[in-house]
């Protein structure tokens, strides 16, 4: 399996502190992506990094990539209580030709209390 | 806005039955991909596909099988549905290889 791993597998801190969560992989990648779940929903797309890009922002979320460690960090700055939820990292790998697995990490579960 | 839509949200099924997943989207995405989702486990790939009539076996393929005959749809097939196949299940679409991955709501599947 080249199912990646989120460390930790939970996290419980306070509105307004900073969360910061895991992912390695075990594979060369194209991109690393983070996703986000909602209880017993579908996953929502937060935002992409490429195999050479080491870092990226966007709003209260900063992405690093270490591609030489095989891991990636999701940073949420200044937490609320909405951003409660589970967070996935995502590994796009291309096989052969046009083919492209998209695999996800074991998740972790953040939860921001008021 | 992209959407990904599945068949059902809840779905009880005997041991045996053979079960059909649905999956639908309608911004014309080459790849679909079926995920089982387990406590602890993460999210599991099952199959993929790239382009219609086209299927690659993710990770753990064994007592399913896909279907794609249209792009926009993407089939989950349980043969012969068994207890260890009660699981949320995720379908998921994109547009290439490079780019993020749309969800549809899931199916929580029961087989009793």
């Amino acid at each position: 399996s080249q199912q990646g791993e989120e460390d930790p597998q939970a996290l419980s801190i306070q509105e307004g502190e900073n969360a910061t969560m895991n992912c390695s992989y075990k594979t060369s990648i194209n991109n690393l992506q983070w996703y986000r779940q909602n209880s017993g929903r579908g996953l929502v797309h937060l935002i992409l990094i490429r195999s050479n890009e080491r870092e990226k922002h966007s709003g209260r979320l900063r992405v690093t990539l270490d591609t030489s460690k095989k891991s990636s960090s999701l940073l949420i700055t200044a937490s609320r209580a909405a951003d409660t939820a589970s967070y996935f990292c995502a590994n796009r790998i291309s096989n052969t030709g046009t083919a492209s697995k998209l695999t996800f990490g074991t998740g972790t579960r953040l939860q921001v209390t008021l | 806005d992209v959407k990904v839509t599945q068949s059902s949200r809840y779905l009880v099924k005997r041991t045996g039955e053979k079960v059909f997943l649905e999956c639908v989207q309608d911004m014309d995405h080459e790849n679909m991909f079926w995920y089982r989702q387990d406590p602890g486990l993460g999210l599991r790939l099952i199959y993929f596909s790239y382009d219609v009539k086209m299927k690659e076996k993710g990770d753990i393929p064994e007592g399913y099988s896909v279907s794609r005959e249209k792009k926009e749809r993407f089939s989950l097939i349980l043969e012969s549905a068994s207890t260890n196949q009660t699981s949320m299940y995720l379908c998921a679409s994109s547009q290439n290889r490079g780019t993020e991955a749309f969800f549809g709501q899931g199916t929580r599947l029961t087989v009793v």
